[in-house]
């Protein structure tokens, strides 16, 4: 069976630039998350969709962060415009059903470095 | 709030040696789940175990064991006879609140084992 897809697995950017990472999470999952991963913060929630729906944002730093569900099959997280402290690896993550906490299942990660 | 501490940064002993990881949770809440994942050098996040608050028994699972204690809040995991493939970013992460904030993550304990 296919796992989380991220895509791209790395990127690297300008400041100012417009980035987009892409997640498919996988079939049958209701629930999706965008973490970061920094050195010094370690992990971080950034976001999380039930049935498509955005649930909790409060881990979004700030405006320029945004998130997407379309369909229960595509997420996408844009950065617009991006800084040099948005360096970080992206996760995407899905699960099926929240109340038996079941396991997250992580994609390899975006690799993101903002020059 | 919920806070999960994992004080050993980085730990480095020689193949076949026992390791210990520590993992310390703090939670109001009386009902909850504590993983352990692994992210090998490759970058991708591999899940190990899942443990629910109720349920204190430890588990191996080959050459892996996991000590849950309530009293001290502590989910120690423990590799024995260590090998050079363990070596890995591992982190320890709390789930409580009816999972509503996700996962929280330690900072993770970087293993090496030496040859």
């Amino acid at each position: 069976d296919a796992g989380v897809i991220q895509s791209p697995r790395h990127e690297v950017t300008e400041m100012g630039q417009e980035v987009t990472l892409r997640c498919k999470p996988i079939s049958g999952h209701d629930y999706l998350f965008w973490y970061r991963q920094t050195m010094m913060r370690g992990l971080e929630l950034l976001i999380y969709f039930n049935n498509n729906v955005p649930i909790d944002d409060s881990g979004m730093p700030e405006d320029r962060f945004s998130a997407k569900m379309p369909n229960a099959s595509f997420s996408t997280l844009k950065i617009q415009p991006s800084e040099p402290r948005d360096s970080a690896v992206y996760f995407c993550a899905s699960s099926k059903g929240r109340d038996v906490t079941g396991e997250l299942f992580f994609g390899e990660g975006s690799r993101l470095t903002v020059l | 709030a919920q806070k999960v501490t994992q004080a050993q940064t980085e730990i480095s002993v020689v193949e076949k040696e026992d390791v210990t990881l520590d993992c310390v949770y703090e939670t109001r809440d009386t009902t909850y789940y504590l993983f352990w994942y692994k992210q090998p050098p490759s970058g991708e996040l591999v899940f190990l175990i899942r443990r629910n608050s109720f349920d204190e028994q430890n588990e191996i699972s080959g050459r892996y064991s996991w000590n849950f204690q309530k009293s001290t809040s502590s989910f120690n995991f423990t590799i024995t006879a260590s090998q050079v493939v363990d070596s890995a970013v591992y982190f320890c992460a709390l789930e409580s609140g009816g999972g509503a904030d996700g996962l929280t993550f330690g900072k993770g304990t970087h293993l090496i084992i030496q040859p």
